[in-house]
């Protein structure tokens, strides 16, 4: 298993500005997801971030609005630039663990941009 | 990727079994069976994976058709605190590497 913790755990933002998120998980791991959860939505998938090497991101985001650090095999930020209130959303990170088939998740961050 | 087709909503009684259905009729041969689920202000839990034969975890059994078009998760006794959105979801290979999430069953249970 793994322990993921996301952190802010929540913020309110103005529109224009932007907010890092935060990553750490207890273990190392070679993959780390970033995922988008817009109100009353399903999770839609933005990045694939692996250590040593650029994200992978899914179409219709881009690396200029969704930034991602992966620094080393415990961490990674997600950063979400010039927010506009179509932004609000959960931001959830997630790992997977030895290629068990399992993905964690962590409790996400709550981005309410006015 | 290949889709799968879940209810909407699915409600059922406390301590009573609970069968979630999934369609996923264009599967392909090396297409895991993920289920996840998310209780309300969390992120999602795994719950259980298949390839072809029947699973069971302490949480729930999946029984899955012999022509892989078709799954169904099961909650032997379900409890109040099964209540969430039950995620069918289609991944390739066992690594568990990134999986695209659809709509969900939202299981209510009533006490």
């Amino acid at each position: 298993s793994a322990v993921i913790s996301q952190k802010p755990s929540r913020d309110i933002c103005q529109r224009g500005t932007s907010l890092t998120i935060q990553c750490q998980v207890d273990s190392q791991v070679t993959m780390m997801f970033w995922y988008r959860q817009q109100p009353g939505q399903s999770l839609t998938l933005i990045a694939t971030a692996n250590q040593g090497s650029e994200a992978t991101y899914e179409s219709g985001f881009v690396i200029d609005k969704f930034p991602i650090s992966r620094p080393n095999l415990t961490f990674s930020t997600l950063t979400v630039s010039n927010m506009s209130p179509e932004d609000s959303s959960i931001y959830l990170c997630s790992v997977d663990v030895g290629g068990s088939g399992k993905l964690f998740f962590g409790s996400g961050t709550q981005l309410s941009v006015l | 990727d290949a889709k799968t087709t879940q209810p909407n909503s699915m409600e059922s009684n406390e301590e009573e079994p609970v069968h979630l259905p999934c369609n996923h009729s264009t599967i392909s041969g090396t297409d895991y069976i993920h289920w996840y689920r998310q209780l309300p202000s969390q992120g999602p839990e795994y719950v259980i994976h298949g390839l072809t034969s029947n699973v069971n975890n302490r949480m729930a059994s999946l029984a899955i058709a012999e022509d892989r078009k078709s799954s169904t998760l099961i909650l032997h006794r379900a409890t109040l605190r099964d209540a969430a959105v039950y995620y069918c979801i289609l991944g390739a290979g066992n690594a568990g590497n990134m999986l695209t999430f659809g709509g969900g069953t939202r299981l209510m249970v009533k006490p």
